[in-house]
């Protein structure tokens, strides 16, 4: 049984790199979700893809944020120029189209900005 | 913006107690999920109610909810130590998509 998969698990990088992150949602859901959760709070949502198609977008996600899912299976959420408010985990959820179906998460990837 | 919010936000009991976490929610909603959070880890879906329903069973674990008080609960039987975590639960917005909308989440701790 396959999860949903997210790589890597921890990014360590310094303040203005840019970062990528990738992942691998349930081989048969058509639906792709990003999150972001800060200690002590429950996630955030960020973006959410059908398929290709990226249907809807945060606030949370200023323009050094981008995601991308370019063949309907895998997702990138990539950060350019990372600030030290970045440091979060990242996590990514997939679920399919039907109604009142749940969201599958994956373990995410926490990012530590130095 | 976060939509609900647990109560409490921290719960300390001993194995084989029940522990019982509440949310309340400000909008219409089509469904309410709890998840569950183990240190460092990612969310594991619990029970998801639709807004038609009023309670849900799985093993031991009793979800209730109340859509004229916009509130549910979260009721784990006979505790153990390995339902340490953090519990959330999720609102689907009936305006807003296919979005999940967190609380902040109960810490539960138990203790052996």
């Amino acid at each position: 049984d396959t999860g949903v998969s997210q790589n890597p698990r921890h990014k360590i990088t310094k303040r203005g790199q840019n970062v990528t992150f990738r992942c691998d949602p349930i081989s048969e859901h058509n639906r792709l979700y990003w999150y972001r959760q800060t200690l002590g709070q429950g996630p955030e949502f960020l973006t959410y893809f059908q398929n290709e198609a990226q249907l809807e977008k945060s606030r949370l996600l200023s323009d050094r944020f981008s995601a991308e899912r370019p063949k309907g299976s895998f997702s990138t959420l990539e950060i350019q120029r990372t600030e030290q408010g970045d440091s979060a985990m990242y996590l990514c959820a997939s679920s399919t189209t039907i109604s009142n179906q749940p969201q599958h998460f994956g373990d995410g990837t926490r990012l530590s900005i130095l | 913006s976060q939509q609900g919010e647990e109560d409490p936000q921290a719960l300390s009991i001993q194995e084989g107690e029940n522990a019982t976490m509440n949310c309340s929610y400000k909008t219409s909603i089509n469904n309410l999920q709890w998840y569950r959070q183990n240190s460092g880890r990612g969310l594991v879906h619990l029970i998801l109610i639709r807004s038609n329903e009023r309670e849900k069973h799985s093993g031991r674990l009793r979800v209730t909810l109340d859509t004229s008080k916009k509130s549910s609960s979260l009721l784990i039987t006979a505790s153990r130590a390995a339902d340490t975590a953090s519990y959330f639960c999720a609102t689907i917005l009936m305006e807003y998509g296919n979005k999940l909308v967190f609380g902040a989440g109960t810490i539960l701790r138990v203790k052996s």
